[in-house]
């Protein structure tokens, strides 16, 4: 089966800086991964997806990575605000199988 | 935002009682999911659904029933809930299950005293 990790469970940036954010992955097979943004009192929000196909897909402002032979993938945000500050889950499937999500990390970003 | 409603939105029960938490959606999206939510752990899938009155187990389903009569309601029963069962738990709906991209709805907080 699968387990998601991430490697901090918090980041504090200041306004302006670029953000990477980190997730390890055990299942080879998985072929799928997403990140999702989750605010205080909220549902967790979409940002952006990958195949394993790819090495990198790019959205407004994120960028995923993606490395296949040491099974990790991180979420990069340039110039973060403070409306970025949020709780930020990578999650990853095997095909026909549901998603496995990592445990979090909170960015905190200082203005 | 998609059309997805949880209620209740806060609960406190006792020990021993049942509890349904209902998932409404107005999308008409094929997968619905429950998942709960606990520090340290992540979300954790408890049961889905892919189809009216098709149901399957998730990663935590012991203690968790669901049901699923109509294409825009999944419940999720504790039969007899316990303290660990405290926890929030989210709704989520896709269309399609070639993709991850789940649309969550705002949580129902659960306390069991």
């Amino acid at each position: 089966g699968e387990s998601v990790g991430l490697h901090l469970p918090t980041l504090s940036v200041q306004e302006g800086d670029n953000s990477i954010i980190n997730c390890a992955y055990s299942n080879s097979a998985s072929d799928y991964f997403i990140w999702y943004k989750q605010e205080s009192g909220k549902g967790p929000q979409f940002i952006i997806d990958i195949r394993s196909n790819m090495d990198k897909r790019q959205g407004q402002r994120v960028t995923v990575l993606l490395n296949k032979t040491v099974k990790h993938l991180s979420l990069q945000i340039a110039a973060t605000q403070p409306g970025d500050s949020a709780v930020y889950f990578c999650a990853g499937r095997e095909a026909g199988t549901a998603l496995i999500f990592g445990k979090g990390t909170t960015l905190s970003v200082s203005s | 935002d998609a059309g997805i409603t949880q209620s209740p939105r806060h609960k406190v029960t006792e020990t021993g009682t049942p509890v349904t938490l209902r998932c409404h959606q107005t999308e008409n999206h094929r997968y619905m999911y429950w998942y709960r939510q606990d520090p340290g752990h992540g979300l954790r899938l408890i049961h889905y659904s892919y189809g009216v009155k098709d149901t399957d187990k998730g990663e935590v389903s012991d203690g968790y029933s669901v049901s699923r009569s109509k294409t825009e309601d999944f419940l999720l029963t504790l039969e007899s809930a316990t303290s660990s069962q405290t926890s929030v738990y989210f709704c989520a709906i896709s269309d399609r299950d070639s993709t991850g991209e789940l649309f969550f709805g705002e949580g129902s907080r659960l306390t069991v005293l």
